[in-house]
This record gives structure tokens, C-alpha cells and sequence, in this order.
């Protein structure tokens, strides 16, 4: 069974412009999860989607956002990028087998803002 | 509040057991998570265990859960340089509690160190 794959492995981007992040999930896992990964904040909770809706939101700003197509695979934008949002995201999907909420991780998408 | 703690570093030489802990906050946790993160990659589901038990081993792995003291350790036997990574340790969050964590609150993840 293939992993959770993600790409692009590496974005460079100036501040200002807007990036996609694309993830798609371990065949038949219909949850899909992002987290913004950086040295000082460590793992920050960004969105979940599940069947095509976001079931839960962290906190971060409106600029970032996401969808779910009905494949399970998913996208994240920012928009208006910053500095600040230099870091590695990452995306995890899970099966949702009731009470055991195991994510599986792919490699990340690794965003540098200039 | 949620919280999970680690400590941020540990360093050992190859073939001693490493100890790495955790402490959670969250009582009604169904299952507690290692993950291990290596340079560049993306976590790895390293073990589990469920919150019914006490101990869980796998292979160089052992996972000791103290739900009185809310602590859960990982040992790792026979410690190799390919164990150098960081290791965070997670808990289930609550489904009835504040969504805007996610499924799974992390530590802040603790850098084992293996000196050959």
C-alpha cells in the first residue's frame, strides 16, 4: 500500500504570493490532517477534512486554508505569504476506525519564504 | 488545559537503552502514540500502546504507561546512531473536548543523541 504522498518536497516563494500544497492520502484513509511543523512552534494543528469537510480548524489565520475532493486527496493554500510562514507542512491521514485515531505522516512539503 | 511534555534532548552512546518521557494531561486518552521523526522526513508511527495497559514491547521497544501519574516513557534497547532522530510522544484528544487541536496533541519532541 502506498504512503501518504506530498508534493512538492521543497517550495521557494516571495512574500506576498500565494502557494498549493497537494496531499494525497493512504488508499481507502478518508481523514486528512495538516500541521505546520517549525524550531520554534514545533507541530501546530492547521485543518482536518473528512469526506470533503473540514471537521476542525487550529488556530491560524484566515490566509490559510484548505479543501478535500472527493478522492480524499487534499490541498492547502496560503495565501499572502510571509515570512513567518517558512516551515515544513505536513500532511497525515488516518483511517478512522473509531477511538484509534493512528496518523499516518507523508515527507512534508518544505515552504521557504523570501 | 492540554498539554504534553517532553524533555528536549537526551544524548547516549551507541548500545546503552535510552529513556525517553512524557507526561500527558488528558485522563481520558484512549491510546498514546511515539512517533520518530528523522532529518528531512515526516513522522514515522513508531508504537502505541493502549491506555488499558500497562507495558507494551516491540522488538528493542518498550513502551511503560503510569496512568495514576499520567507518564509514559519509550526505552529503547541497545541504542544504534540510526536511533538518532526526535522522538515525540502523543495522546488522543478527547472527542467530546475542544476540537482546534486536531486528532493528536504532540510534545514538543525530545532529540535523542547517539554517540558511537
Amino acid at each position: 500500500k502506498a504512503g501518504v504522498t506530498q508534493t512538492p518536497r521543497y517550495l521557494i516563494k516571495t512574500r506576498g504570493q500565494q502557494v498549493t500544497l497537494s496531499c494525497s492520502p493512504i488508499s481507502g484513509h478518508r481523514s486528512v490532517s495538516w500541521y505546520q511543523q517549525t524550531p520554534g512552534q514545533g507541530l501546530q494543528f492547521l485543518f482536518e477534512y473528512f469526506s470533503e469537510t473540514q471537521r476542525n480548524k487550529g488556530n491560524f489565520p484566515g490566509r490559510f486554508s484548505g479543501r478535500q475532493f472527493s478522492n480524499s486527496r487534499s490541498e492547502m493554500n496560503v495565501s499572502t505569504l510571509e515570512l513567518g510562514d517558512s516551515a515544513l507542512y505536513l500532511c497525515a491521514s488516518s483511517p478512522l476506525s473509531g477511538g484509534d485515531e493512528k496518523l499516518f505522516f507523508g515527507s512534508g512539503t518544505q515552504l521557504s519564504v523570501l | 488545559g492540554e498539554d504534553v511534555e517532553q524533555s528536549l534532548f537526551l544524548s547516549v552512546r551507541e548500545g546503552d537503552s535510552s529513556v525517553i518521557n512524557c507526561t500527558y494531561t488528558d485522563s481520558s486518552s484512549t491510546y498514546l502514540y511515539w512517533y520518530k521523526q528523522e532529518p528531512g522526513a515526516g513522522l514515522q508511527l513508531l508504537t502505541y500502546i493502549f491506555s488499558n495497559m500497562d507495558m507494551k514491547q516491540d522488538q528493542r521497544l518498550t513502551v511503560l504507561l503510569n496512568k495514576k501519574d499520567k507518564h509514559l516513557s519509550l526505552r529503547i534497547a541497545d541504542t544504534q546512531t540510526g536511533d538518532s532522530a526526535i522522538y515525540f510522544c502523543a495522546e488522543t484528544l478527547d472527542s467530546h473536548g475542544s476540537s482546534n487541536t486536531g486528532k493528536l496533541i504532540f510534545g514538543q519532541g525530545t532529540t535523542l543523541q547517539v554517540k558511537p
